[in-house]
């Protein structure tokens, strides 16, 4: 059974450009869940979709945003890059929704802004 | 709030020593509690959980880890320490109520000593 996928692998940006990254969650999971991993600020949660909707969002600003598709895939979009948005951003995914569940993660995303 | 603490940072053991990874977490009710490990470069792997019963539970690579309510702790042991699970370990707290969202300790980086 293939586990999380997620691309690009790595995504160097300037500042002020938008960056979107991709996932794919394990087939037969319907929720999607975002994380941040930035250095010195640990793991934080981004955005939560289940079933197409956007459940919860962390404390991130507005240009953070995503939305999940049909088939269950994510998208997380990023506009008007800054500097500090340079992390890793992992994807999991769940069979069923909520963090009481199993979340099973990717390999992530390296965004890198310039 | 919720909160996760781990609170050894590094710690370095011997290839072939035992090992304990600290976690400590301030919730209201019955958390849900998870240890994963992340090896550089990589997402989060899980290791073990515990949702309910019996409070010593068993997890893969040969982990275990402890749930003790009364000290608000889900300690994680193995006997004996292999190179290869140089890595780092993250605490993680979810519930019905958090919105799908995991709360995660800052992560305990292990290296092991040959």
């Amino acid at each position: 059974e293939a586990g999380v996928t997620q691309s690009p692998t790595h995504l160097i940006k300037t500042r002020g450009q938008q960056a979107t990254l991709r996932c794919s969650p394990i087939s037969g999971h319907t929720s999607v869940y975002w994380y941040q991993q930035a250095l010195g600020l640990g793991l934080q949660f981004l955005l939560w979709y289940d079933e197409g909707e956007e459940r919860n969002r962390g404390n991130f600003p507005p240009r953070f945003s995503g939305r999940q598709f049909p088939n269950y895939s994510s998208e997380l979009n990023v506009n008007a890059l800054e500097l500090e948005d340079s992390a890793l951003y992992l994807c999991a995914s769940s069979q069923e929704s909520g963090s009481y569940n199993e979340q099973f993660f990717g390999p992530g995303t390296r965004l890198t802004v310039l | 709030a919720q909160s996760v603490t781990q609170p050894d940072i590094h710690i370095t053991v011997s290839e072939g020593a035992s090992l304990e990874l600290r976690c400590n977490y301030s919730y209201g009710a019955t958390p849900y509690l998870f240890w994963y490990v992340q090896s550089p470069g990589q997402g989060l792997q899980l290791l073990l959980k515990y949702f309910s019963g019996d409070t010593l539970v068993q997890g893969i690579k040969g982990f275990e880890a402890e749930f003790k309510r009364s000290q608000s702790s889900f300690n994680l042991r193995k006997p004996s320490v292999h190179w290869s699970d140089a890595a780092e370990y993250f605490c993680a707290v979810g519930a019905y109520n958090q919105g799908g969202k995991l709360i995660f300790g800052q992560g305990t980086e292990l290296s092991v000593k040959p």
